[in-house]
């Protein structure tokens, strides 16, 4: 059985910093590209990053270039979504979701739980 | 970007009623659309891919149609575990998820 577990979430003062991890586990991660999406009340779901399964290949809204970056440990099969210079307008909820194939094409077949940001002073 | 529009935004029913959702590319997506369906507090799950493709365990009931730009939803005779709120999702470059339709008795 899939599972993809987030953590990391929490309150963060506008242009601070949190890292996002997501463990992963019940298929070949090494196999597949991952996603992060976010979701708030106001903008439902935002398809915010994806990487390709060897890491070569990453990918990212506008609204997040420059200051979100996305990376994976397939050692750990786990991915990670370090976010600096935050926003008040990046607080959602973030779900890590396992991609269809090895090169993202951000179909998410399975999701994670999702963790809270916050971004509040 | 490609934009999607979905519609309605909020669809009242029964059970036993056949349900149509749509959702409008703002330029051909070649069949890439995806709907999910998301209950409150949960993470969306996947239904279709490739816009007719039912996943595996999803009910018979759920069926996708369309290409170029304009896509369907049918649940044929709602359930009472179908009461959710569904997205579709471009991903023919990039992604781009629809507004979202919520199903509420």
């Amino acid at each position: 059985e899939v599972q993809l577990v987030e953590s990391g979430g929490g309150l963060a003062q506008p242009g601070g910093s949190l890292r996002l991890s997501c463990a992963a586990s019940g298929f070949t991660f090494s196999n597949y590209a991952m996603t992060w999406v976010r979701q708030t009340p106001g903008k439902g779901l935002e398809w915010v990053s994806s990487i390709s399964a060897s890491s070569g290949r990453t990918d990212y809204a506008d609204s997040v270039k420059g200051r979100l970056t996305i990376s994976r440990d397939n050692s750990k099969n786990t991915v990670y979504l370090q976010m600096d210079s935050l926003r008040v307008e990046d607080t959602a909820v973030y779900f890590c979701a396992k991609d269809s194939a090895p090169v993202p094409s951000t179909l998410c077949e399975h999701w994670g739980q999702g963790t809270q940001v916050t971004v509040s002073s | 970007e490609i934009q999607m529009t979905q519609s309605p935004s909020t669809l009242s029913a029964s059970v036993g009623d056949r349900v149509t959702i749509t959702c409008r590319a703002s330029q051909s997506i070649s069949g890439r659309l995806a709907w999910y369906q998301q209950k409150p507090g949960k993470a969306p799950k996947l239904l279709i891919y490739m816009a007719t493709n039912l996943e595996d365990g999803v009910p018979s009931r759920f069926s996708g149609s369309g290409s170029g730009t304009q896509f369907t939803l049918t649940i044929s005779t709602l359930q009472p575990d179908d009461f959710a709120t569904y997205y579709c999702q471009q991903y023919d470059n990039l992604g781009t998820f629809g507004g979202g339709t919520k199903v509420e008795i």
